[in-house]
């Protein structure tokens, strides 16, 4: 099945830093990857969606200032979260749809924990 | 507005016995439904899609229903393990080609 990397699992940043998460495809090309924030004991929330040579397509309220994403290339996005803030501490996941977007299922990476102090 | 319920509180049973977890939605007229397991620290890893015109779908241990009439899904793990408690999550299509989840129920199987 699909595999798809995130990097890094877990950041510890001082308030005010700028953290990069990136999200990689391992085995197949996907032109479109979502992002997802999770607190503790709540549902995923889509952030964004990200596609591959165009702009990101936000979620209400999220600030596209804030959480900067790149998709720069049919195997990799990045989500940049610029001056981070203590309540930007969350839990957050990328996903991507199995064969270029054809399947319905998604694929999730490992999630990547963010602290900010 | 759209609204995907899931128990919120957690489901315990023994082990051996069926485990019956479920997923009610409002405003909703989905294709399909999927569910999700999750562990803690971890990404959701797809187990079981089922399509508007299906009944039900097996997949070994798990059996997954679909009632588009009542609006609701159920989610059976038979002869559950320790190994199965995990945060299950349903998922349904919003439009846009996007998928949006539930709050997840947390399955706990006791020896």
């Amino acid at each position: 099945g699909a595999v798809v990397s995130q990097h890094p699992s877990r950041v510890i940043c001082k308030s005010g830093t700028s953290v990069k998460i990136e999200c990689r495809s391992l085995d197949f090309q996907a032109t479109t990857m979502f992002w997802y924030r999770q607190f503790p004991k709540q549902s995923l929330m889509l952030m964004a969606t990200s596609n591959e040579g165009s702009k990101a397509t936000y979620e209400q309220g999220v600030e596209k200032d804030k959480f900067l994403i790149n998709h720069a290339s049919l195997t990799l996005s990045t989500l940049t979260v610029t001056s981070a803030h203590p309540e930007d501490s969350s839990f957050y996941i990328c996903s991507a749809r199995d064969f270029e977007g054809a399947g319905e299922k998604l694929f999730f990476g490992s999630g990547t924990q963010l602290s900010v102090l | 507005s759209q609204k995907i319920e899931q128990n919120s509180e957690a489901l315990n049973i023994q082990e051996g016995k069926t485990a019956t977890l479920t997923c009610n939605y409002t405003n909703y007229s989905p294709a399909y439904l999927q569910w999700y397991r999750q562990d803690p620290g971890r990404g959701p890893v797809f187990l079981l899609l089922i399509r508007e015109n299906e009944k039900e779908k097996r997949k070994e241990r798990l059996k997954v229903t679909f009632d588009t009439t009542l609006k609701q899904s159920l989610f059976h793990i038979t002869a559950s393990q320790p190994a199965d408690s995990a945060t299950y999550l349903c998922a349904l299509e919003g439009g846009g080609n996007k998928l949006t989840f539930g709050t997840g129920t947390q399955l706990k199987v006791e020896l």
